[in-house]
């Protein structure tokens, strides 16, 4: 059974531009949600989606948004990027009641 | 607010000896989550704890949850230098198991 996938793994962009994350869910979960880790604020929650639907969003601001398709896939889109917006992007998916969180290999973003 | 916090925040120890990593939470919950992170790799789910008294063993790691004191363990038997990684507690906000608010983590260093 394949994992969460995350694309792209890596990207380097400039200040004021736009980025725009993707995340594949494990087959059959219907639940996504992103999450940012930095040194500095380690592991925040951005945003859960499901069915299509935003359930639940973090303290961030407008500029971080994101959105799902009906095959259960996400996007996560920031834009206008600061330097303060380099991190780590994990999504994860889940599909059980437990609620137990699968996470993928994460997009490494950094803002020059 | 629901808060996680985590300690110790980093810790040295030899292989074969025992020690407990402890994670206080500031309000109720009903699901904690343990997460182990290698540098550079995604995170990777260790326990799910549900109830009070929940206890789950996984080789030389070994979880527990009391509800009451809003407290988990994660206590490690006779370490060795492969459980060197940083772990993570998570608890599930009331409003969405789906969101988890994450402690700083521990950094766990198995010297030989």
């Amino acid at each position: 059974k394949a994992g969460v996938t995350q694309t792209p793994r890596y990207l380097i962009k400039t200040r004021g531009q736009q980025v725009t994350l993707s995340c594949s869910p494990i087959s059959g979960h219907r639940s996504v949600s992103w999450y940012q880790q930095t040194p500095g604020q380690g592991l925040q929650f951005l945003f859960e989606y499901f069915s299509e639907t935003q359930r639940n969003k973090g303290n961030f601001p407008g500029r971080f948004s994101g959105r799902q398709f009906s095959n259960s896939r996400s996007e996560m889109n920031v834009s206008t990027l600061e330097l303060g917006d380099s991190a780590l992007y994990l999504c994860a998916s889940s599909g059980y009641n437990t609620g137990e969180l699968f996470f993928g290999e994460g997009s490494r973003l950094t803002v020059l | 607010e629901l808060k996680v916090e985590q300690n110790p925040l980093f810790l040295s120890m030899q292989e074969g000896k025992n020690y407990t990593i402890y994670c206080n939470y500031s309000t109720t919950s009903d699901r904690l989550y343990w997460y182990r992170q290698d540098p550079g790799k995604s995170l990777e789910s260790l326990f799910v704890l549900l109830s009070n008294g929940a206890v789950k063993q996984e080789g030389r790691l070994m979880a527990s949850l009391d509800t009451k004191a809003r407290l988990s363990t994660l206590h490690i038997t006779a370490a060795v230098h492969d459980l060197s990684a940083t772990y993570f507690c998570a608890v599930a906000a009331m409003d969405s198991s789906y969101k988890l608010i994450f402690g700083s983590g521990t950094r766990l260093l198995v010297r030989p």
